[in-house]
């Protein structure tokens, strides 16, 4: 079955630097990845999809790779700042071809130091 | 934008409690999920909807059951409540097109 591996470490950078998070899957590559922003107590927010096509994806200071060869996807965000600290989370889907589509990762916690 | 609303944000009962929580969203998706979110664990799938009436079991339906009698509306049942399903619940309401899911802010629910 389809694993996702996120940095299961916290993340801490300084405020302007950009952050760089990483999701690896194993077996299959999926159709379509995407990541979300999850702040504590509350449910994770859609952020950006990007298909297997493409290469990479852009919103705003938001950017996110797709590399099917080497099962990655990385997710940036440039100009760092404290209210982008969160968990973030990437999600794949899953291939079975079902309903069931999509399976997350645990997430990494983001922490942008003033 | 869409909205997707739970019916608690915090809820407290006891062991052995019928517990319903309810999930409701506005924009018309068939397809409505049922997570429950653990520290270290991340999210994991309870039961799934894509149609009225219409349910399927996702990865740990053990204990839970759930209802989907009008499209706009899922709601999951704790049969008898248990200790080890105090968790954080949220509700997803998903596009066809890409799976994008929509989440609703959560109901921490704690079982004494």
């Amino acid at each position: 079955s389809q694993k996702i591996e996120q940095n299961s470490e916290a993340l801490n950078i300084q405020e302007g630097k950009t952050a760089t998070l990483t999701c690896n899957y194993t077996n299959y590559s999926p159709a379509y990845l995407q990541w979300y922003r999850q702040d504590p107590g509350r449910g994770p927010v859609f952020l950006l999809l990007i298909r297997e096509n493409e290469k990479e994806k852009r919103k705003e200071r938001l950017k996110v790779t797709f590399d099917t060869t080497l099962k990655q996807s990385l997710f940036h965000i440039t100009a760092s700042q404290p209210a982008d600290s969160a968990t973030y989370l990437c999600a794949l889907d899953m291939g079975s071809g079902g309903y069931q589509k999509v399976t997350f990762g645990i997430g990494t916690k983001l922490q942008v130091i003033p | 934008d869409v909205k997707v609303t739970q019916s608690s944000r915090y809820l407290v009962k006891r062991t052995g409690e019928k517990v319903f929580l309810e999930c409701v969203q506005d924009m018309d998706h068939e397809n409505m999920f049922w997570y429950r979110q653990d520290p270290g664990l991340g999210l994991r799938l309870i039961y799934f909807s894509y149609d009225v009436k219409m349910k399927e079991k996702g990865d740990i339906p053990e204990g839970y059951s759930v209802s989907r009698e009008k499209k706009e509306r899922f709601s999951l049942i704790l049969e008898s409540a248990s200790t080890n399903q105090t968790s954080m619940y949220l509700c997803a309401s998903v596009t066809g097109i890409t799976d994008t899911q929509y989440f609703g802010p959560g109901t921490r629910l704690t079982v004494l």
